[in-house]
């Protein structure tokens, strides 16, 4: 079983469209998290999320809008997409919000934008 | 703030050699400390971590000591193979806080 999943693995759209990523964390965790990792494999927080409550917003075009519809969801819309916004994005979770406890991964989506 | 610094890379080295991946660390208060390894195609995953002052965290032959008097938490590992080629993160976690990552450490072993 994959503890911290996300969909889809691979998306390749249009500047301009709108699209969506999902992630799903079946461990019980309290926090999820997104994150962009770019070419040099910098990776940048983007939003946080703690018992569906949204705690971290970094500096994120708002065309990025996160949704978490319960604990163990946490997705990410894009509007209008740009080339700038191709990337790999990693969701991630964790037992709470920083301290000891690990934050778990998923396999990342790589989206690029033509 | 709270920030991480790693050595630049790629590292190279050849199967057997000994491996150190320096990082420090600025943080308010006494974060936890972990190195994540994320292989090509890939998620991160946790390759050790460590909690309080002159902790060890160890895994898979890698290890790293907190060292709160010098903000720092070296990766080493005395023989790698080419599996270990992979990047690799250092972060620190602040408690309630988010996780700060550093820009990551490019490792090829080369046979």
């Amino acid at each position: 079983d994959t503890a911290v999943s996300q969909t889809p693995k691979y998306l390749v759209t249009q500047m301009g469209n709108d699209k969506s990523i999902k992630c799903e964390q079946n461990l019980g965790h309290d926090t999820m998290y997104w994150y962009k990792q770019d070419s040099k494999k910098f990776l940048k927080i983007m939003f946080s999320y703690n018992n569906k409550e949204l705690i971290i917003n970094e500096t994120v075009p708002n065309r990025f809008s996160p949704k978490s519809p319960d604990k163990a969801h946490l997705n990410l819309h894009i509007n209008s997409l740009e080339l700038g916004d191709s990337a790999v994005y990693f969701c991630a979770s964790s037992q709470a919000p920083g301290g000891n406890t690990e934050a778990f991964f998923g396999q990342g989506t790589r989206l690029t934008v033509v | 703030g709270n920030s991480v610094t790693q050595m630049e890379g790629p590292v190279t080295l050849s199967e057997e050699a000994f491996l150190t991946i320096n990082c420090t660390y600025t943080a308010t208060g006494y974060p936890s400390l972990f190195w994540y390894v994320q292989y090509p195609g890939e998620g991160l995953q946790l390759l050790l971590k460590a909690t309080k002052a002159d902790d060890k965290g160890s895994n898979k032959g890698f290890e790293a000591t907190y060292r709160k008097e010098t903000t720092s938490f070296h990766l080493e590992k005395g023989s790698v193979q080419v599996s270990d080629s992979a990047v690799y993160f250092c972060a620190l976690s602040p408690y309630g806080q988010n996780f700060v990552f550093g820009p990551g450490t490019r490792l090829s072993v080369l046979p």
